[in-house]
């Protein structure tokens, strides 16, 4: 089945650094998104993507739909203590498709 | 803000027992799904619902598992012969469009522990 790769697994920062995640896959998604799950809760939608090559901004947060559709990034700046959890990158394949498929998730956390 | 809700939040139940999870979605929302996460792994389609029927299902969501929309406002997923392998946090999302925008609003889950 379609497997979406997320690196770093974890990340230690501190506050007021900028963080980069990447999100790749070995197959094609006509849709990318990011979603943060804070613990005991759902997932919520940060940044939806829907053109390769396309960039979004959310506030502090960028993200890129990689033009062969097989990756994207996330980028927050300055980061801030309730940036911390886990976060997700989600692709759909094709059009119609409702199945999101979610990555393997990256930890963040903040070291006071 | 308008958000799922989702009852109970947490269910400890014993192999081979049936176990039905509700979900109370978004008012104005059409299109239903669940979704699981065993604990420290990665979310996991299992069903999406629109008009009443189910519109697509992962190869998780065998015999055992069915959805139900009994009335106006709820949305439920019944697991009929628990199995230890189904303990997982259960997702329900909601969509006000189709879900091939992969926009979703999720509650905050059933925790499910088969002993």
């Amino acid at each position: 089945g379609q497997q979406l790769n997320q690196s770093p697994q974890s990340m230690f920062i501190q506050e007021g650094e900028d963080v980069s995640m990447n999100c790749t896959s070995s197959s094609i998604f006509n849709t990318w998104l990011w979603y943060k799950q804070d613990p005991g809760e759902g997932p919520v939608l940060l940044i939806a993507l829907y053109k390769a090559g396309e960039l979004t901004s959310n506030g502090r947060l960028t993200a890129q739909f990689g033009i062969t559709r097989k990756d994207s990034f996330l980028n927050i700046s300055a980061s801030i203590p309730s940036d911390v959890g886990i976060y997700f990158c989600a692709g759909l394949g094709n059009f119609g498709n409702e199945k999101l498929t979610f990555g393997t998730g990256t930890r963040l956390t903040i070291i006071p | 803000e308008p958000e799922v809700t989702q009852t109970p939040s947490h269910q400890v139940t014993q192999m081979g027992q049936e176990v039905i999870l509700r979900c109370v979605p978004i008012s104005n929302h059409l299109y239903f799904y669940w979704y699981r996460q065993i604990l420290g792994q990665k979310v996991e389609f299992l069903v999406s619902f629109y008009n009443n029927e189910i519109s697509e299902k992962s190869e998780i969501f065998d015999d055992q598992f069915s959805v139900e929309r009994p009335d106006g406002s709820n949305f439920t997923l019944k697991i009929r012969s628990t199995k230890l392998e189904d303990s997982a946090m259960y997702f329900c999302a909601s969509s006000s469009t189709s879900g091939a925008t992969g926009e979703l609003f999720f509650g905050e889950g059933s925790r499910l522990t088969v002993l």
